[in-house]
């Protein structure tokens, strides 16, 4: 199994409500992570856990917040986001530093 | 301050014919160097990585080179395919998991 599984694939909420991203990887990595991506940009990190400890967080707002079950989910919540949150959220998994990260298809999220 | 740059916001190039994406780095702390793929609406796809101690991995199709003095790298697709039309990301990485990606180039293969 060489996945990285994120549900859901779509996602339309508003300002008022309470969401969350699920990731799911089988591969044995130890680090997770949460991107976002905008239209025609890169992917920004957003948040790194490694062995289900949060390791970076790149000042994202607290409207955004990571959880991390176990080894193999990576949960991120949603709550009162603003229509500039809308974007293409990409989970990724790692062995470790420096060794290729798998990504899932993402959650296109828009907010309205 | 970009780290990570690739200058070429798009390329086009003959089917069968030879790909060569760029990519220039100012951070000589960076260790590695990867490539990744990406179809619209997908998440990134893994293509080839790179160690600095190396100039140059190959991998079936594709093969990075790079020049740690000239802070340079480059990825070599031949021959080019359709399928191989999507945007390209340069990626690098140093001491931590943060990766630091360049702003892509857009690679269209006519027919």
């Amino acid at each position: 199994d060489t996945e990285v599984t994120q549900t859901p694939k779509h996602l339309v909420m508003g300002m008022t409500n309470k969401k969350s991203l699920k990731c799911e990887q089988h591969m044995g990595h130890r680090a997770m992570y949460w991107y976002k991506q905008k239209a025609k940009k890169p992917p920004e990190l957003m948040f790194v856990y490694s062995y289900e400890k949060l390791s970076i967080n790149e000042s994202v707002p607290s409207r955004f917040s990571p959880e991390c079950p176990n080894s193999s989910l990576l949960n991120l919540h949603l709550h009162a986001l603003q229509p500039e949150d809308s974007a293409l959220y990409l989970c990724a998994s790692s062995h470790g530093r420096s060794t290729e990260a798998f990504f899932g298809q993402g959650t296109r999220l828009t907010v309205v | 301050d970009q780290q990570v740059k690739q200058n070429s916001p798009s390329l086009s190039v003959q089917e069968g014919r030879i790909s060569i994406l760029n990519c220039d780095y100012t951070n000589s702390m960076f260790d590695y160097f990867l490539w990744y793929k990406k179809y619209p609406a997908e998440g990134p796809t893994f293509l080839i990585s790179i160690s600095s101690i190396k100039d140059k991995n190959e991998d079936g199709r594709f093969t990075v080179f790079l020049n740690k003095s000239a802070k340079h790298l480059s990825l070599h697709i031949v021959p080019s395919q359709p399928g191989d039309s999507a945007v390209y990301f340069c990626a690098a990485s140093h001491s931590n998991y943060q990766l630091i990606w360049g702003a892509g180039t857009k690679l269209i293969i006519k027919p």
